[in-house]
């Protein structure tokens, strides 16, 4: 069974950068991840779709501070020169035939 | 501008039932499968069903199989979420999401702003 697992809650400085984690479960540890944002009254929005190989592609409009990792069974998201708008609840995804699955999620706080 | 946009969200008895629409806009709504996800309140998020682009595959979560049905229609840019016997459980802020294929995985690529759903006598 596809289980994602992420940190609750992670935080860091304005101008700093930041990784979140989303772990893959045991047998699942070649499968692509998608990770979202959530902000407080924006509502979701796609970030990116990172790959085993650690390979990303962000969506429309998603600056480069936001980029992606690999290794093993995680699937990270970076986001460097934080700023204050980058303060949400972050979800990564995943899917197998016949479900969809996502994190938990990570609320990030700006300090 | 790709846009989703749902309603038909509201308040409703337990046993009741509503329909959720989704109306899109801004690229070609037969080439793509969409979902619905929901989100309780101070909650994270859960697939809810999947509809293909000519609707001949469809899922459902196990907590929603019997009295949820996907739908599209389209010619009208539109899908929508029939739910039946409501429960207290289902109260959530419903989205729809297209999704898109990379390699052999599937993936959300545009969110709605969702329309919330309250179930309570």
């Amino acid at each position: 069974q596809l289980v994602l697992t992420q940190s609750p809650s992670a935080s860091a400085s304005l101008g700093a950068s930041v990784k979140l984690t989303c772990t893959l479960s045991s047998g699942h540890s070649s499968d692509a991840v998608a990770w979202h944002q959530q902000r407080p009254e924006k509502g979701l929005r796609y970030l990116m779709i990172i790959n085993s190989d650690g390979s990303h592609t962000r969506g429309g409009g998603i600056p480069d501070r936001f980029s992606g990792s690999s290794s093993g069974a995680e699937r990270y998201l970076t986001i460097s020169s934080l700023q204050s708008d980058d303060e949400a609840d972050y979800y990564c995804q995943a899917w197998r035939v016949g479900s969809w699955v996502f994190g938990g999620g990570t609320k990030l706080t700006v300090l | 501008e790709v846009q989703l946009v749902e309603s038909g969200g509201g308040l409703v008895k337990p046993g009741g039932s509503l329909t959720l629409s989704c109306a899109a806009s801004g690229f070609s709504f037969s080439s793509f499968s969409i979902n619905w996800v929901r989100q309780a309140p101070g909650k994270g998020l859960e697939w809810v069903s999947s509809i293909s682009n000519v609707a001949t595959y469809i899922a459902y979560a196990d907590p929603v199989k019997g009295r949820f049905t996907i739908s599209r229609d389209n010619a009208k840019n539109s899908l929508f979420l029939q739910m039946n016997t409501l429960r207290a459980e289902d109260t959530a802020v419903y989205y729809c999401a297209r999704f898109s294929k990379s390699g052999m995985f599937y993936y959300i690529d545009v969110w709605g702003k969702g329309t919330t759903v309250t179930v309570s006598s």
